[in-house]
């Protein structure tokens, strides 16, 4: 069975700092790979994906992400936060087959200090 | 295109009584999800349509659960004799078939159940 892992509950940067949120996955095979946002009263919207090819993958927003295969890793990252940034991140791991169901990791909030 | 809209957005309910969501999806998308989100958590499938046809339901999903796509459009998902562990935010998604795990979520139904 896939599941999905962010080991950071809450992350606090500062404006204009960095950002790097981790997520692992368990899947048997090469999954499909995404990151969701969900802001205050909205619904969760897709930022990036990760399909194959390229491991570095650019989505929305300024956001990237890698894929690591021997890692089990799929970490996103921000060179510089915006405090419209603050909101909370959700790593989603994909079946190749099966109505391509999504399964989400317990998700990070990011607080962003002026 | 309005997007996924879910109807009601909060529904406050006494133990034992019926609930029914209703899920309008982005009108040309063939694939329909329901998710079950809870504080702190990351979104946990439910089950999905393809058109009018539920082609996977979670063993999270007990036998008061029951959903339709009747025309393979809206959906419904209705809960009967609610207990008081239902209390949850539920989501809709859709997306399209040839874009695996692009989810549209609506802004969910937030179900609590006194």
């Amino acid at each position: 069975a896939q599941s999905v892992t962010q080991p950071d509950i809450h992350i606090t940067v500062s404006e204009g700092a960095s950002l790097e949120l981790r997520c692992n996955y368990s899947y048997g095979a090469t999954p499909y790979l995404f990151w969701y946002v969900q802001s205050p009263g909205q619904g969760l919207q897709l930022l990036l994906k990760y399909f194959s090819g390229d491991t570095l993958v650019q989505g929305i927003k300024g956001f990237e992400a890698e894929f690591k295969r021997s890692q089990s890793s799929f970490n996103l990252r921000k060179p510089s936060v915006h405090w419209s940034d603050a909101a909370e991140y959700f790593c989603a791991v994909g079946a190749r087959a099966a109505g391509n169901k999504l399964t989400f990791g317990g998700g990070t909030r990011v607080l962003v200090k002026p | 295109d309005t997007g996924v809209s879910q109807d009601p957005r909060h529904k406050i309910t006494k133990r034992g009584q019926n609930v029914t969501f209703r899920c309008d999806p982005i009108s040309e998308h063939n694939r329909l999800y329901w998710y079950r989100q809870t504080l702190g958590q990351g979104p946990e499938f439910l089950t999905y349509f393809q058109n009018e046809a539920q082609l996977e339901k979670s063993r999270l999903l007990s036998d008061r659960f029951s959903a339709e796509r009747p025309k393979g459009s809206f959906s419904t998902l209705e809960i009967q004799r609610t207990e008081q562990g239902d209390s949850a935010m539920y989501l809709c998604a859709s997306s399209l078939t040839t874009s695996p795990g692009e989810l549209f979520f609506g802004e969910g139904s937030r179900l609590t159940v006194l």
